[in-house]
């Protein structure tokens, strides 16, 4: 199947200051990605989808200034978590539609910790 | 999309069939059936999908019943690395159209 890789796996940041998380399509072009997080023992729940070269769309309840999401380009989508908190942390996953095609891949997931 | 009803968990032997049930009796004529595979700690792992007709590949067979109102996944021989929490997903096949997981079925395979 089509690759989907995110980037970091993990990382660690001090709440307030700011992260990225980068998702890359390796072998596809990607014209919407979405973005999931997951907390522990839960399922995954949608945060945003991501079309590229236009605003993403967020789900009820997800601030858009918070969780900053840029497509730029078809084999990059990339997740900002802004001034960061405790409670922001989780494992954030994303996934990409494979062009023309209906099905939908999904990247390692990066785990977020907050101190 | 409509809601799946997964069991929350099953056992299963390993190098037996795993056979995981999924109800969707509200699915509608163009709703295809996924599923996806969770493994501890990593990101969804595409297993299979089908409209109607059963399919099968390298990973697992999809039987869906003829009124398209449940269906199930079948993991010919588990092995340990199978042990995971499988979804059954219904989704309309268009380009913006996310999927939405429910609670899954974490199926535990063992020696």
């Amino acid at each position: 199947g089509a690759v989907v890789s995110q980037h970091p796996s993990w990382v660690i940041c001090k709440s307030g200051t700011s992260v990225k998380i980068e998702c890359r399509s390796l072998d596809f072009q990607a014209t919407t990605m979405f973005w999931y997080r997951q907390f522990p023992k839960q399922s995954l729940m949608l945060m945003a989808t991501s079309n590229e070269g236009s605003k993403a769309t967020y789900e009820q309840g997800v601030e858009k200034d918070k969780f900053l999401i840029n497509h730029a380009s078809l084999t990059l989508s990339t997740l900002t978590v802004t001034s960061a908190h405790p409670e922001d942390s989780s494992f954030y996953i994303c996934s990409a539609r494979q062009g023309s095609g209906n099905t939908i891949y999904f990247g390692e997931g990066s785990w977020l910790t907050v101190v | 999309d409509a809601k799946t009803t997964q069991p929350p968990s099953m056992d299963c032997a390993e190098g037996r069939a795993a056979n995981l049930p999924c109800n969707h009796s509200t699915i509608s004529g163009n709703e295809y059936v996924y599923w996806y595979r969770q493994i501890h700690s990593q990101g969804p792992q595409y297993i299979i999908h089908g409209l109607k007709n059963n399919e099968t590949n390298e990973m697992a067979s999809l039987i869906i019943t003829e009124d398209r109102k449940s269906s199930t996944l079948i993991l010919p021989h588990a092995t340990l690395r199978d042990t995971a929490v499988y979804y059954c997903i219904v989704r309309v096949n268009n380009a913006g159209n996310m999927l939405t997981f429910g609670g899954g079925t974490r199926l535990m395979v063992k020696p």
